[in-house]
């Protein structure tokens, strides 16, 4: 398995602003993700994250608006952008270790108010 | 495409009563399965997981799933529960999507175990 952090942990923001999340592992990783869970609902998968290349985002999801960087093995982060009251949401990075099997951090819990 | 299903959105149970939360999946191709622990306020923990061999998968927390490739499910079941085991649980595939794998999740099932 792999230890991951993210920073912050919560935040309260207000509309139209943004905030940047960290994921941080604890070992080398080719492969991050990013994930979006709605209230009650859902993981919803944002982006892939591969080092030394752009990310892929998935359909409904643009870089304007969940700009993400990678500038290493360990370590990546997500902008959530021009926030609005709809992008309240736990956002998760997750990594595969082991083949074919994703761990997940402890996740961003944010209020856009 | 795949999809997942959890049938279940909720189920309640009372402590040291089995439980089985019901997952089922559509692919048509090879799949790996995933089970994920989510307690209230942390993030996702994995479970157990199918990737191949043995059809019956156990956690070390007495949860068990079984891969039933014909009936296209992953069900996964505890003999006796305990109120620690209160927790949002969600299936999940993945499947091969080009060079890589696209893991989907299911809508999830809250598992309550009552006193």
């Amino acid at each position: 398995s792999a230890v991951i952090s993210q920073k912050p942990s919560r935040d309260i923001c207000q509309r139209g602003t943004s905030l940047t999340i960290q994921c941080q592992v604890d070992s080398q990783v080719t492969m991050m993700f990013w994930y979006r869970q709605q209230p009650g609902q859902s993981l919803t998968l944002i982006a892939t994250a591969n080092q030394g290349s752009e990310a892929t985002y998935e359909s409904g999801f643009v870089i304007d608006k969940f700009p993400i960087s990678r500038p290493n093995l360990t370590f990546s982060t997500l902008t959530v952008s021009n926030m609005s009251p709809e992008d309240s949401s736990i956002y998760l990075c997750s990594v595969e270790v082991q083949v074919e099997t994703q761990y997940f951090g402890p996740g961003t819990r944010l209020l856009v108010l | 495409a795949q999809s997942v299903t959890q049938l279940d959105s909720q189920v309640p149970v009372f402590e040291e009563a089995p439980v089985e939360l019901r997952c089922n999946y559509s692919s048509s191709v090879s799949v790996y399965l995933f089970w994920y622990v989510q307690y209230p306020n942390q993030g996702l923990q994995l479970l157990l997981k199918y990737l191949s061999g043995s059809t019956l998968v156990e956690s070390i927390n007495g949860f068990e799933a079984e891969f039933n490739k014909s009936q296209t499910s992953f069900h996964l079941r505890k003999p006796s529960v305990h109120i620690s085991d209160t927790a949002e649980y969600f299936c999940a595939v993945s499947e091969p999507l080009g060079s890589a794998r696209q893991l989907t999740f299911g809508s999830g099932t809250q598992l309550t175990v009552l006193p």
